[in-house]
């Protein structure tokens, strides 16, 4: 079966220091991967996709980026973490398809408290 | 565009009562839709889907219809649990990626 694993659970951070969450699938091959972040009293937001290694799509402009160096790992980073980044970052799945298309339903990870003080 | 939009919490319900959470959408294709459940502390978890018109998902005791002519996908269940209380989030995935979150509702079971 798939597992999706997020670390660290929890992040404190002081403002203007560099950000590294890390994502990784497991028991499946070619997965869409997907970086959200849900802040206080709001819904989700998606930040970034990648269908393959090393294929990364913003939804939303910021001073976050992300990276896939490998199939099955997804990291989302920060040079210099802002106050407005705090949230919890939810990282997701869903099964790739020919042509860059995706399945359905996406599988999320347990998530990344971030607090920026 | 794409949205989704669900009632307010938070829900507040007592043990054994009959639960809905309203939820309505808006897309330019022909969407699939989900319900996920988020517990505290945690990530979200599928809770059921339905792919077109008239199709109902189930889970866990949980029904929803999705119902084209009125565009709405309510979540109901007939009788809850303390267990059940969490934050539940209808969404919509039309062509591309990404899914289309409501703003969530939260649901408090009391004993």
């Amino acid at each position: 079966s798939q597992t999706i694993h997020q670390w660290p659970a929890t992040l404190v951070q002081p403002v203007g220091s560099p950000l590294s969450l890390e994502c990784t699938v497991e028991g499946t091959s070619n997965p869409n991967l997907y970086w959200y972040r849900q802040a206080a009293g709001r819904g989700l937001q998606l930040l970034f996709y990648s269908v393959g290694i090393g294929q990364i799509s913003s939804e939303v402009p910021q001073n976050l980026s992300a990276s896939r160096p490998q199939d099955r790992q997804f990291i989302l980073s920060s040079k210099k973490l802002l106050l407005s980044d705090s949230g919890f970052y939810l990282c997701a799945w869903s099964g790739g398809l020919a042509g860059g298309s995706s399945t359905d339903t996406q599988y999320f990870g347990p998530g990344t408290r971030l607090t920026v003080l | 565009g794409n949205s989704v939009t669900q009632m307010e919490g938070p829900v507040t319900l007592s043990e054994e009562a009959f639960l809905t959470i309203n939820c309505t959408y808006t897309a330019t294709g022909y969407p699939s839709l989900f319900w996920y459940v988020q517990y505290p502390g945690e990530g979200l978890q599928l809770l059921l889907k339905a792919t077109k018109a008239d199709d109902k998902g189930s889970n866990k005791g949980f029904e929803a219809t999705y119902r084209k002519e009125t565009t709405s996908f309510h979540l109901e269940k007939g009788s809850v649990q303390v267990s059940d209380s969490a934050v539940y989030f209808c969404a919509l995935r039309v062509a591309g990626y990404a899914l289309n979150f409501g703003k969530g509702t939260s649901l408090l079971v009391t004993p």
